[in-house]
């Protein structure tokens, strides 16, 4: 198994819905991101939790949201999505320092909102 | 979060060449400095970390790191077809530890 597991793989949604992503890891870090990405931006943050009490807004939050339900899952909603929104989504996590291991990354979801 | 810019490519290089990919980042307090390669639809994995300046080697891949002009680099000696893709430089945030990253450079290795 995946080391950090992201669900689904792949989703086609109507514009206004509610959609949920959800991420779950097994290497025990207390630290978990959301990422987005899209063609020549590279990776945006989202939201990110250093614990299961500590959520913080990344740089683009708004029309997201996010739970840490446990030490080993985030999920990210989006309540009502809207057709820029369409990306390749990442969860990734990390050790207290990140040190010279850096981010592991799941595996990617891609979302289309049409 | 802190401004991280790459080269912004593509690059095109012969198989065999140098792929010499570039790095600057803002945070003068940044530490410790990341190359990721992804390719196309998968997810960003780790092929390097430095940390002291100067250079440090891996097989192929060199990153070289100037923490006075803040800039990284990463070089991919002998290019095969298999290291085509997109690189991303990511550097750490001296506050809270998370990574900025650059917008990646695509790289396209020519048989």
């Amino acid at each position: 198994d995946a080391d950090v597991t992201q669900t689904p793989r792949n989703r086609i949604t109507k514009t206004g819905k509610r959609i949920m992503l959800e991420c779950s890891q097994t290497k025990g870090h207390d630290r978990m991101y959301w990422y987005r990405q899209d063609p020549g931006l590279g990776l945006r943050l989202i939201y990110y939790s250093f614990d299961v009490k500590d959520i913080n807004k990344g740089e683009i939050s708004d029309g997201y949201s996010v739970s840490r339900q446990a030490q080993a899952k985030f999920s990210l909603s989006l309540e009502s999505a809207i057709p820029n929104q369409t990306a390749l989504y990442f969860c990734a996590t990390s050790d207290f320092s990140a040190s010279e291991y850096g981010y592991t990354f799941g595996s990617g979801t891609r979302l289309t909102v049409v | 979060q802190k401004e991280v810019e790459q080269n912004s490519g593509p690059l095109s290089v012969p198989e065999g060449a140098i792929a010499s990919l570039n790095c600057t980042y803002s945070d003068r307090g940044s530490q410790s400095f990341f190359w990721y390669r992804q390719y196309s639809g998968k997810s960003p994995e780790l092929i390097m970390f430095i940390y002291s300046n100067g250079d440090k080697e891996d097989g192929r891949f060199t990153a070289q790191l100037n923490k006075a002009s803040q800039y990284v680099s990463l070089l991919i000696r002998d290019s095969q077809p298999s290291d085509s893709a997109t690189y991303l430089c990511a550097v750490r945030e001296q506050n809270d530890y998370k990574l900025s990253f650059g917008a990646g450079t695509t790289v396209t290795v020519r048989a």
